[in-house]
């Protein structure tokens, strides 16, 4: 365990379903992060939080809506979401902005499959 | 833009061997890191080693050592004495210490044969 929690581990769901993925660190981060991971694909970075407040959506559609109640706790929203969708989505945290040589903590992913 | 190049998708050793991952990365700012991270089945992103961009010595780690070129814009990686429970995906990555982006690359598949 690396300090980031996910959950659900996997989650099958269907176009018309809202369902929500959960992250949680107790690391003292400030940051937090979405990441989607496809096939033959790099890591595209989604949405990222720095102290609570969403700093970066990089044109991800709004079928997913992220949610950051807390420096702890950071939430990913699905709506109607499509095959295509169907990937890993990683959580990490880390230190913002302090010239830190800290790379990122990961979580272990929620394995999404869109049916 | 910032971009991070693995050319290798899949390599392989033997056990016991030493094996060098390519990765090579462009940007304009002068502040910088890299990293490389280890990705097994089963899907922890596990950081493997860093490399501060200001620091012209390798970074080392156990077994793990890095291969830092900045004018060459390279950064690659080198496991010695491979073991088995060094299989996985392994990911280069670029932070920039102005927006504290992480960046990666499509990774490379390293096998370890017995």
């Amino acid at each position: 365990e690396t300090g980031v929690t996910q959950t659900p581990r996997h989650l099958v769901m269907g176009m018309t379903n809202k369902k929500s993925l959960k992250c949680e660190q107790h690391l003292g981060h400030n940051a937090m992060y979405w990441y989607k991971q496809s096939a033959k694909k790099p890591l595209e970075l989604m949405f990222v939080y720095n102290f609570k407040e969403q700093t970066e959506n990089n044109s991800v559609p709004s079928r997913f809506s992220p949610e950051c109640p807390n420096s702890s706790h950071l939430f990913l929203h699905l709506h109607t979401l499509q095959p295509e969708d169907s990937a890993l989505y990683l959580c990490a945290s880390s230190v913002p902005l302090d010239g830190s040589n800290y790379g990122y903590t990961f979580g272990s992913g929620t394995r999404l499959t869109v049916v | 833009a910032q971009t991070v190049t693995q050319s290798q998708p899949e390599m392989s050793v033997q056990e016991a061997e030493t094996v060098t991952l390519s990765c090579t990365y462009d940007t304009s700012e002068s502040d910088y890191y890299l990293f490389w991270y280890k990705q097994p089945p089963s899907r922890q992103m596990i950081l493997v080693i860093r490399q501060e961009a200001y620091k012209q010595q390798n970074a080392t780690e156990n077994r793990f050592s890095v291969n830092f070129q900045k004018a060459a814009k390279s950064f690659s990686l080198k496991i010695s004495d491979s073991q088995l429970g060094d299989a996985a995906m392994y990911f280069c990555a670029l932070r920039d210490g102005a927006t504290n982006k992480l960046i990666f690359g499509t990774g490379t598949l390293l096998a370890v044969q017995p």
